[in-house]
């Protein structure tokens, strides 16, 4: 069946600018989670909402951050006032209600802040 | 914070070599602990899932341990081949704050297997 979707798969932007990602995930799935991943750090975890919430319950303390669940299984990474070191690959993974701890990721978005 | 190592950054090796990946994380409480593949310009590949009460897992050619109290896991790849060539990323979820299922991902081993 269908895997977890993202778009784009290349976002540029220029400094400043505010970037929404998209993710679409497996249907059924009830938790979604944005990490982000970069060359110099590995990978962490930015946010992670469940079928219950609209909002995220942000793992990162930056204001800029932010997921929102327009759909059940749609979720909209929001980056304000886009930095240089934003620069990342951001993937996006989901996991069904009755086995939690299985993560499944997208093919993830890389975003070049210029 | 949990914090993840992975040793080596970068490994080659001929066809055929059997290989072991290492993986050390500084909270023990864990609940459990993947590891995945990635290829380039893809994302990841769940290879293998051990709960926290576990020792071990296999799949094929694939074998990874873990030492919970020890803060260690490895991956053994028996008779590597070409297509093994990837990141392998290991990743525990949970820590003592309570975050069961939120991944801390290591920086990856690189392997290169060649013909």
């Amino acid at each position: 069946g269908a895997g977890v979707s993202q778009s784009p798969r290349y976002k540029v932007a220029k400094r400043g600018r505010d970037v929404a990602l998209r993710c679409d995930s497996i249907s059924g799935h009830v938790t979604l989670y944005w990490y982000r991943q970069t060359l110099g750090q590995g990978s962490e975890v930015l946010t992670y909402s469940q079928s219950d919430a609209q909002r995220d319950k942000s793992g990162r303390p930056s204001g800029r951050f932010s997921a929102e669940r327009p759909e059940r299984s749609v979720s909209t990474l929001k980056i304000q006032r886009t930095e240089q070191g934003d620069s990342a690959v951001y993937l996006c993974a989901s996991s069904p209600r009755d086995r939690a701890n299985e993560q499944y990721f997208g093919p993830g978005t890389r975003l070049t802040v210029t | 914070k949990q914090e993840v190592t992975q040793i080596p950054a970068a490994l080659s090796v001929p066809e055929g070599e059997n290989l072991v990946l290492n993986c050390s994380f500084t909270d023990s409480a864990i609940y459990n602990l993947q590891w995945f593949r990635q290829d380039p310009g893809k994302g990841l590949t769940s290879l293998l899932l051990i709960q926290s009460s576990q020792r071990e897992q296999t799949s094929g050619r694939l074998n990874a341990s873990l030492d919970k109290s020890s803060g260690r896991s490895t991956l053994y790849i028996a008779a590597s081949q070409p297509g093994d060539s990837a990141t392998y990323l290991c990743a525990p979820s949970g820590d003592s704050g309570g975050s069961n299922y939120k991944l801390t991902f290591g920086k990856g081993t690189l392997l290169t297997v060649n013909p």
